[in-house]
């Protein structure tokens, strides 16, 4: 099956511990993302790959930290940074380039709570 | 269920109704915009989008509408379904510098039988 996968599905995080979220895809996609979501209110980008080696900060990157050393994956590091980690976050990836369409298809998502 | 969108706008109708959701964007230099569906506890999915020279696009049960001078985008979606209960998303692209996806804040559509 072709998509997009997140892991895990539910995480638990203790006061002053850095935390992982997994996001890999295996539709030859160059650019991939990263959301938070909270209850009431649209996505909003932490953020963004558009190609591997390579990603920028989006709206609300405080906290966060990413790396793209390969193509297929993105992950996500919530630091202790982050003070308000509990949300839902979702992965995104598009074909990428500014000539294509931006469509961005998610991942499953992974819900982060504070322990 | 997981609790996207407590506090949504919600839409409810009668299954076999039509529903009309409704979106105003904000960016006038936006090129295309997009609808997405996002059931409890899932992933958005991908329902239709729109190029900004374009007024109307038709898929599978659903028309989306885009009215450029009031910034306002609608999905209308036809016999609706209890399978069509969910959070719809519009979201606009803006290609400032490279393409960007605004989502708005979501509307719950309720379908009751």
């Amino acid at each position: 099956d072709g998509g997009i996968t997140q892991s895990p599905k539910y995480l638990f995080r203790k006061e002053g511990q850095n935390v992982t979220l997994s996001c890999e895809q295996n539709l030859n996609h160059d650019a991939m993302y990263w959301y938070r979501q909270d209850p009431g209110q649209g996505l909003r980008l932490i953020y963004y790959s558009q190609i591997v080696n390579d990603f920028q900060k989006g709206d609300i990157a405080e906290g966060y930290s990413v790396s793209r050393e390969k193509k297929e994956s993105f992950p996500l590091t919530v630091t202790s940074a982050q003070k308000n980690p509990t949300a839902f976050y979702l992965c995104a990836s598009s074909i990428g380039g500014l000539l294509a369409k931006n469509i961005q298809y998610f991942g499953a998502g992974t819900r982060l709570s504070v322990l | 269920g997981e609790s996207v969108g407590l506090h949504l706008p919600t839409l409810s109708v009668q299954e076999g109704d039509n529903s009309i959701i409704n979106c105003a964007y904000s960016n006038s230099a936006s090129d295309y915009f997009i609808w997405y569906k996002q059931e409890s506890g899932k992933g958005p999915q991908f329902i239709i989008d729109i190029r900004s020279n374009m007024d109307k696009r038709q898929g599978q049960r659903v028309t989306v509408l885009l009215n450029k001078t009031v910034k306002h985008l609608s999905l209308q979606i036809a016999a609706t379904q209890p399978g069509d209960s969910a959070v719809y998303f519009c979201a606009e692209n803006f290609s400032g510098g490279y393409n960007k996806l605004i989502f708005g804040a979501g509307t719950r559509l309720a379908v009751h039988p």
